[in-house]
Order: C-alpha cells, then structure tokens, then sequence
C-alpha cells in the first residue's frame, strides 16, 4: 500500500526566509506520479507541481523549487524568500500504478504560516 | 487550463434533511470524478470514485446509502448527503480526470456542509 508521509505538522517563519517541506512516500511501484497542492483559507486545492517516477530533475519555479530524490524517497519542497501570502496548509500526494487507479494518496499537510 | 465548480459552497441544513452537491467540469469531459472528504485541519480523505455511466466506487467505511454519488454525464457528478446529522458537517472537495491529460486530476473549489 502506499503511504505519504509529511512529518512537519505545523511550520512558522519569518517573512523572506527559506522554508523546506519534507514529503517521503512509501510505494512497491516502479511507476508513479508525486504531486504538491497549496490549500489556502479559501479552501481551494492549488495544484502546483507534478512529477513522475522516471523524472529525477529538480525543478523551479520562480520561488518554488522542488528536490526529488528516488533514492531516499522524498519529495521535497522549499519556498525561497517566503512571502505572508504563501501561508497555506501544503499537501504532497501520490498516485501508483503507473497512474492506473487514478486515486490520489495525499500526506497530512504541512501547515505553514508566514509572519511579517 | 481545466476548470471544476461545485455548488453550492456553503449549505447548512437540519438534520434529518437531504443535501445534494454538484461537481462539473466546465471545459473538459472528465470520465472519472472522485469525492473527498476534509475534517478541520485533517488531510482529504477519498470517500469515493464516480465512473460516467456506472456504479460509483466506494472506499472502505464508506456508507453506499448515506453518501448517494451520480454520474450521469461527463461534465457532471452529484453526491447527495442523506438523512445528514451533524457528524456529517463537513469540507466536501470533489475532483474530476481530464481523459486527456491520464493522470492530472482538477479539483473543485469545495462545499462547506454544515448539519445543524
């Protein structure tokens, strides 16, 4: 069975800082699909990166940047320069099977609050 | 890129009553949807997967005939909170499978339920 692990429960920073999210998965698949989703007081799930198992590139977005490292499966996070408005609750999620079973695993979320 | 509503957002209600929210994808046909389910401050729990033209999917603990799910068209699925009591006030999210894009899933903007 697959399990997302996201160990920070609660974060708090100081704006301008950097702040990493930790994600690990635990899955038999050799195919899978790791995502991140931003869930702000709104409520409304942001999607804002998907990777999948055969990608181990690093990727940035302009604050955004994302560690994927199969070998000790995480799937990292971090916000450089935090801003208040990036205080969210943050999601990572998993799909296996190649994506077959379409069902999305997600972590408990990381909630991060930015203090000016 | 793909867009899901739900309506309503918010829905208050007595118990006793029956309560229908309805997710659509408004630019794409989506095969498949999934309900969710999010206690405060907890992470989305996957109630169910709603295939076009079938019976919905289940996750374990899950009750059939409390929680109706109709998907009768591929921009449409219904779930319908029956006999609601106020252990079922709850944040429902519902996400729908673009077919095109195999395992990106678009998620609504959510329904607060609350059962007085």
């Amino acid at each position: 069975a697959q399990k997302v692990t996201q160990a920070q429960t609660e974060i708090s920073v100081v704006e301008k800082e950097d702040v990493t999210l930790d994600c690990v998965y635990e899955t038999r698949d050799t195919t899978y699909y790791l995502f991140w989703y931003k869930q702000p007081p709104s409520g409304e799930l942001v999607f804002l990166i998907r990777r999948n198992s055969f990608d181990e590139q690093n990727e940035i977005s302009g604050r955004y940047s994302w560690n994927f490292q199969k070998s000790t499966s995480s799937f990292n996070f971090t916000i450089t320069a935090s801003q208040v408005v990036d205080s969210a609750v943050y999601f990572c999620a998993f799909v296996g099977g190649g994506g077959s079973n379409y069902k999305l695993t997600f972590g408990k979320g990381t909630l991060l609050t930015v203090n000016p | 890129g793909a867009v899901v509503s739900q309506h309503p957002s918010r829905v208050i209600c007595k118990s006793g009553t029956s309560v229908k929210i309805e997710c659509r994808s408004l630019d794409f046909q989506a095969t498949t949807m999934f309900w969710y389910r999010q206690f405060p401050k907890k992470s989305l729990m996957l109630m169910a997967t709603s295939n076009e033209g079938s019976k919905a999917t289940y996750e374990q603990g899950v009750e059939k005939d409390k929680f109706l799910i109709n998907h009768a068209s591929l921009t449409l699925s219904t779930l319908t909170v029956t006999s609601a009591h106020p252990e079922d006030s709850s944040f429902y999210i519902c996400s729908a499978r673009d077919h095109r894009t195999y395992n990106e899933q678009f998620f609504g903007p959510g329904t607060r339920l609350t059962v007085l």
